[in-house]
């Protein structure tokens, strides 16, 4: 059964880098068919889609965090890691990752497995 | 861009059937697929609808989705309420650069 498991700090402070990791289980990384994604809720509850990474180490960022993010993959480790520079209280949120599938182009993906995700909160 | 606009909330009885909209502000709703997205309290997102209207195995087909060209929204529909059905539901598409939007999110009461 595929798990996914967020990973990081619960506190990072304004103007540092918020860094977290994906450790996925029940499913190899290292496959083709699928991208692993990072997707943000607010206190708000409102969702933003981060971005996603390929096993190749292809991402594709929002380019609203375009210049902050850092997303890679480990598929030695079968894990997929999140940067974000220069935070601010506006990057505290839930930070879930996630499986995206589909087939054909990437307007037929959805995220089907979802880690638990994880608060991290952005304060001095 | 656009926009996907949600009603905040909505509620209806157990066994009674209820209607989830979803509103895209500028271009047509059909160019892209939309999802539905289901979150329990203290839970995190499942997908429930996918490319309009189909469901994840596992999905009862008491959950069902639609698009309408006439209204420029999306739709998901739930058939015989339980209160297992109360959470928030989002809807999900894609602009043209392959970006996800998701709407604000209705938290669906079962009373």
């Amino acid at each position: 059964q595929l798990q996914l498991k967020e990973s990081g700090p619960g506190l990072v402070r304004p103007s540092e880098t918020l860094s977290l990791t994906c450790s996925v289980s029940g499913d190899s990384i290292h496959k083709s068919r699928y991208y692993w994604g990072w997707i943000r809720q607010f206190p708000g509850k409102g969702l933003e889609f981060i971005g996603s990474v390929d096993y190749t180490g292809s991402t594709f960022d929002n380019p609203s965090l375009k210049s902050r993010i850092t997303m890679s993959v480990d598929t030695s480790q079968n894990q997929f890691s999140l940067r974000v520079t220069s935070v601010t209280d506006t990057d505290t949120a839930e930070y879930f990752c996630a499986r995206i599938s589909g087939s054909g182009s990437y307007y037929r993906y959805y995220a089907d497995h979802w880690g638990q995700g994880i608060w991290v909160t952005v304060s001095s | 861009n656009f926009m996907l606009t949600q009603p905040h909330s909505v509620s209806e009885s157990p066994g009674k059937t209820v209607t989830i909209s979803c509103t895209r502000s500028s271009g047509s709703i059909d160019s892209k697929y939309v999802q539905w997205y289901q979150q329990r309290p203290g839970s995190s997102p499942t997908i429930v609808i996918y490319e309009d209207f189909k469901r994840p195995s596992g999905v009862p087909d008491r959950f069902s989705g639609s698009i309408d060209g006439s209204s420029n929204s999306a739709s998901l529909s739930i058939s015989r309420l339980t209160t297992e059905d109360e959470a928030d539901y989002y809807c999900q598409s894609y602009d043209s650069n392959s970006l996800w939007v998701f709407g604000g999110g209705t938290k669906l009461t079962v009373l």
